[in-house]
C-alpha cells in the first residue's frame, strides 16, 4: 500500500472559480477526513466518513465546500466561487474505526490551494 | 471546546534532550496525539496516550496526565533530521482538534 495520496499536489484558480480535490485513503481504511491548514498553523478539521456517509462537518465549514464519498472508497472535496481566504493546505486523512488505537489517522501530502 | 496550547518555537543542540509541552481542555477527552511535520510535507503520527504515563518508542516518548490536562513529548539523542513543528492533538469521539505546532530548530 503507498499510503494516502491526493491529487493535484498543487491548484492555482482565480477568484471565483470552482475547484475540486481528490483523495484515495489506505484501501482498508474506513474513515476519511478533510482538514485545511494554513501557515503556521495546526490542522483545521473540515469533516469527515465513515464509508460512505458523512458523519461530522466542522461549523465553520462555509456552505460553499462540499464533500463526497460516493463508493465508500475515494472522496472528492469542492470548492465553489473559490476566494483569496481558501488558499490554504487541504489535507486527507484515514484510519480504521474502532478503539483509539484503531483511529490513528495518517495523512497525504495535501494539495496547496493558491487563489488569485 | 478542547483548546490545545504548545510553545511556538524551541531550540535545540544535536544529541541533546527536549521536551515539548502541550496542555489542552479535558472536556470529552478521548486521548493525546502527537505527529511530526516536515516543512512542506503530511504530518506523521509519532505516538499517543489514553491513560496516564509514559509511553516510549525508540528515541521519542510521550507522556500524559489526564486530570491536568498536560502531555509533554520528550525527544532525546537529537538528530538534525528532528528539526520539524511538532503537532499535539486531543481526540475526541472520532476526529482530532490540533495545536498550532512547536516548531523545533536541531543546531549543530
Amino acid at each position: 500500500d503507498t499510503g494516502v495520496s491526493q491529487n493535484p499536489r498543487h491548484k492555482i484558480t482565480k477568484r471565483g472559480q470552482n475547484v475540486t480535490f481528490r483523495c484515495d485513503p489506505i484501501s482498508e481504511h474506513n474513515r476519511l477526513y478533510w482538514y485545511r491548514q494554513t501557515l503556521g498553523q495546526g490542522p483545521e478539521f473540515l469533516t469527515y466518513f465513515q464509508n460512505e456517509a458523512q458523519l461530522e462537518k466542522s461549523r465553520l465549514l462555509s456552505d460553499r465546500f462540499s464533500a463526497e464519498r460516493p463508493k465508500g472508497s475515494f472522496s472528492t472535496l469542492e470548492i465553489q466561487r473559490t476566494e483569496q481566504g481558501d488558499s490554504a493546505m487541504y489535507l486527507c486523512a484515514s484510519s480504521l474505526a474502532g478503539g483509539l488505537a484503531k483511529n490513528i489517522q495518517y495523512f497525504g501530502a495535501g494539495t496547496r490551494l493558491s487563489v488569485l | 471546546g478542547q483548546n490545545i496550547d504548545q510553545p511556538t518555537e524551541m531550540t535545540a543542540t544535536e544529541g541533546a534532550i527536549v521536551q515539548i509541552n502541550c496542555t489542552y481542555q479535558t472536556s470529552g477527552f478521548n486521548g493525546l496525539f502527537w505527529y511530526q511535520q516536515h516543512a512542506g510535507e503530511a504530518p506523521t503520527f509519532l505516538s499517543y496516550n489514553v491513560l496516564d504515563g509514559l509511553e516510549e518508542k525508540g528515541r521519542f516518548s510521550s507522556f500524559l496526565s489526564r486530570s491536568k490536562g498536560y502531555s509533554y513529548l520528550l525527544l532525546k539523542e537529537l538528530q538534525m533530521k528532528d528539526s520539524a513543528s511538532y503537532l499535539c492533538a486531543s481526540s475526541g469521539y472520532s476526529t482530532l482538534t490540533f495545536g498550532k505546532g512547536t516548531m523545533l530548530l536541531v543546531s549543530p
